[in-house]
């Protein structure tokens, strides 16, 4: 089974940190996503990458930075956390060709800023 | 990638079908259809997806109008676990594609 693993299921954190949110996958998957999830908003796509420190903006990137120094491993980055950055973060990849290119997600860190 | 459009929220008696409807119609020729569901607090999950023909796997069936402006996903036997939000989403079939999600279809299973 693939499995995508984010690092932290709950994280509270103060206005102001800089956050890090990791997230690694084992099936050897090219491309990565973030998202963010609010309530009545649905899932909003932040970055995502196609390959090693490639990195794409998505629809909300503004407040947040990736990193991809590794094919398994996409890292999100608050660079100084708000409030309004309160929220349930989704990790996926999926592999570019072949049978099996739909998405597999993590399990979610849900982030309260205070 | 083309919207889609779904009812917000559908009820199903646990043991019954549950058909989720699905409208896409400016889908265009290359682009499939993708159901995930997301049960809560966990990360959404694939169910199925499909081009133009009927698809069935062990979890559901995808069934695509022949104009293709359309889907309907089906649970033959509902089962309270079912109980999720249910995803339609259109895109090209590689992995490099963005998924946009919309606030898809709340469905709850009764007992």
């Amino acid at each position: 089974d693939v499995k995508v693993t984010q690092s932290s299921r709950y994280l509270v954190k103060r206005t102001g940190e800089k956050v890090f949110l990791e997230c690694v996958q084992d099936m050897d998957h090219e491309n990565m996503f973030w998202y963010r999830q609010d309530p009545g908003l649905g899932l909003r796509l932040i970055y995502f990458s196609y390959d090693v420190k490639m990195k794409e903006k998505g629809d909300i990137p503004e407040g947040y930075s990736v990193s991809r120094e590794k094919k398994e491993r996409f890292s999100l980055i608050l660079e100084s956390a708000s409030t309004n950055q309160t929220s349930m973060y989704l990790c996926a990849s999926t592999l570019t060709r072949g049978k099996g290119t739909e998405a597999f997600f993590g399990q979610g860190t849900r982030l309260t800023v205070v | 990638d083309a919207k889609t459009t779904q009812p917000p929220s559908m009820d199903c008696a646990e043991g019954r079908a549950a058909n989720l409807p699905c409208n896409h119609s400016t889908i265009s020729g290359n682009e499939y259809v993708y159901w995930y569901r997301q049960i809560h607090s966990q990360g959404p999950q694939y169910i199925i997806h499909g081009l133009k023909n009927n698809e069935t796997n062990e979890m559901a069936s995808l069934i695509i109008t022949e104009d293709r402006k359309s889907s309907t996903l089906i649970l033959p036997h509902a089962t309270l676990r079912d109980t999720a939000v249910y995803y339609c989403i259109v895109r090209g079939l590689s992995g490099t594609y963005k998924y946009i999600f919309g606030t898809g279809t709340r469905l709850k299973v009764l007992a």
